[in-house]
């Protein structure tokens, strides 16, 4: 039973424009959403995170936003930039604090020049 | 400052073997996870230590994984009697392990496990 769904696995944009990351969610205990970057031979790197409690995060070229009546949520990244090319992780956590974190499959994003 | 290190970085044994991967957190950690990444899946949560002991073990596939993190940095995870199923990445991540706040887990390169 996947409770984080990243539904597609691959995704092109071309440099200067917009990267759109979408993940759905099934669980409603859920209450903090992050995304990780990931190279390859490297280990996932933290990009952005959000709380439940807000629905717009963001962080220089990166933003989340989440839709809770709709358990979904999506990264923009605007511009892309070709080093923004790599798989792309949505994770949830039940708590605020210490906690497992439960991963999508990922989303491959390649940006062309 | 160093970040989450694990060793080794590869690691291929055949069937039946026993191996041991390490996991070296980030100094001052005291929240340490385990997770394990097949082929074109997400990682998956195995177990989580905060200090000694094991918080939550309840992603442990079976009773052939076991994990210690007996001073409270370091952690082993051990896997007896392998099976070609084993076969993934195994992630280590660590985390202040703070409450009341987002606690980001900071992961390490993974070991490659391959059974033959």
């Amino acid at each position: 039973d996947q409770q984080v769904k990243q539904n597609s696995p691959s995704l092109s944009v071309q440099e200067g424009r917009i990267s759109i990351l979408n993940c759905d969610y099934t669980n409603s205990m859920f209450d903090y959403f992050l995304w990780y970057k990931k190279y390859p031979a490297e280990g996932p790197t933290f990009l952005i995170s959000i709380s439940s409690i807000k629905d717009k995060n963001e962080d220089g070229r990166f933003t989340v936003f989440l839709n809770k009546s709709a358990k979904h949520l999506s990264l923009h990244i605007v511009p892309s930039q070709p080093g923004d090319s790599a798989v792309y992780f949505c994770a949830a956590s039940k708590a605020y604090n210490t906690d497992k974190l439960i991963f999508g499959t990922g989303t491959r994003l390649q940006v062309f020049p | 400052g160093a970040g989450v290190s694990q060793t080794p970085s590869n690691k291929v044994t055949e069937k039946g073997k026993y191996v041991e991967l390490r996991c070296d957190p980030i100094s001052g950690h005291t929240a340490l996870y385990w997770y394990r990444q097949s082929l074109g899946q997400g990682p998956e949560f195995l177990i989580y230590f905060q200090g000694t002991g094991a918080a939550d073990d309840s992603g442990l596939p079976n009773d052939r994984f076991f994990a210690v993190r007996p001073e409270g940095s370091v952690s082993t995870l051990k896997i007896q009697r392998t099976e070609r199923g084993d076969s993934a990445v195994y992630l280590c991540a660590s985390s202040e392990g703070k409450t009341g706040g987002l606690d980001t887990q900071y992961f390490g390169p993974g070991t490659r496990l391959t059974v033959l």
